[in-house]
């Protein structure tokens, strides 16, 4: 099942913070970010695995609970290049574990 | 390294034509995949292989076929061209040790456009 993003779409000043959310209605085992920028190909950010962890590198990250079989993605201060769609991708437990992306949340920084 | 390359990058068909998309990497993953990405539904999964001459199906594929004669290349046939099959085409490349690969980033290529008319 496909995993719910929010917001569908943000935009931010340049310097400000967002938050985009990832929620799934099964038991997560990965939850993958990715950043898509018009007419390009999606280039992966950072993989969380079970566990709860958070990880991040520059000034994006990510957090990962997986009671709440939830992601979130933290950019902080943000920057012209940051624009683009974001896609959260969720991969459940079992076989050849697949992922599942969900629909994106467009974000779009202004100077 | 190219790293996942896709060809063509654009094409337009007309209904009943039938058509390859070629995909190839150069990084020795074992796991590839094809996805098609419609304006504001996200990436749907078509096929995937977890090695040469292992195919399975994802989410979406009907009207689609696979195959994978070498670790490098995973080729996608239209055998007959719908309306519907208008869409980006990515494919993507990873590499995974276990049975998983839902634990290991995935690389894109740079997509196909395709419209079919």
């Amino acid at each position: 099942q496909q995993p719910v993003q929010s917001p569908q779409a943000v935009i931010l000043r340049e310097g400000e913070d967002a938050v985009i959310n990832c929620s799934s209605s099964k038991a997560l085992y990965s939850v993958h970010w990715y950043r898509q920028k018009h007419g390009e190909a999606p280039v992966f950010l950072m993989i969380l695995l079970k566990g709860g962890e958070q990880k991040g590198h520059d000034k994006i990250s990510a957090s990962f609970n997986e009671k709440k079989q939830q992601s979130s993605l933290y950019l902080t201060a943000s920057q012209l290049s940051y624009s683009g769609t974001y896609f959260c991708g969720t991969g459940s437990g079992g076989g050849y574990q697949k992922v599942t992306f969900g629909i994106g949340t467009k974000l779009q920084v202004i100077p | 390294n190219a790293g996942v390359t896709q060809t063509p990058k654009f094409r337009i068909l007309k209904i009943g034509q039938s058509m390859t998309l070629q995909c190839t990497q150069d990084m020795n993953h074992n796991y590839m995949y094809w996805y098609r990405q419609d304006p504001g539904m996200g990436l749907k999964l078509i096929y995937y292989s977890v090695g040469a001459g292992i195919t399975d199906k994802g989410e979406v594929p009907n009207g689609y076929n696979v195959s994978r004669s070498t670790t490098e290349d995973f080729p996608l046939r239209l055998e007959l061209a719908a309306p519907s099959q208008t869409s980006v085409y990515f494919c993507a490349s990873s590499y995974s040790m276990g049975v998983s690969y839902s634990n290991q980033p995935q690389h894109f290529g740079d997509g196909t456009r395709l419209s079919i008319l």
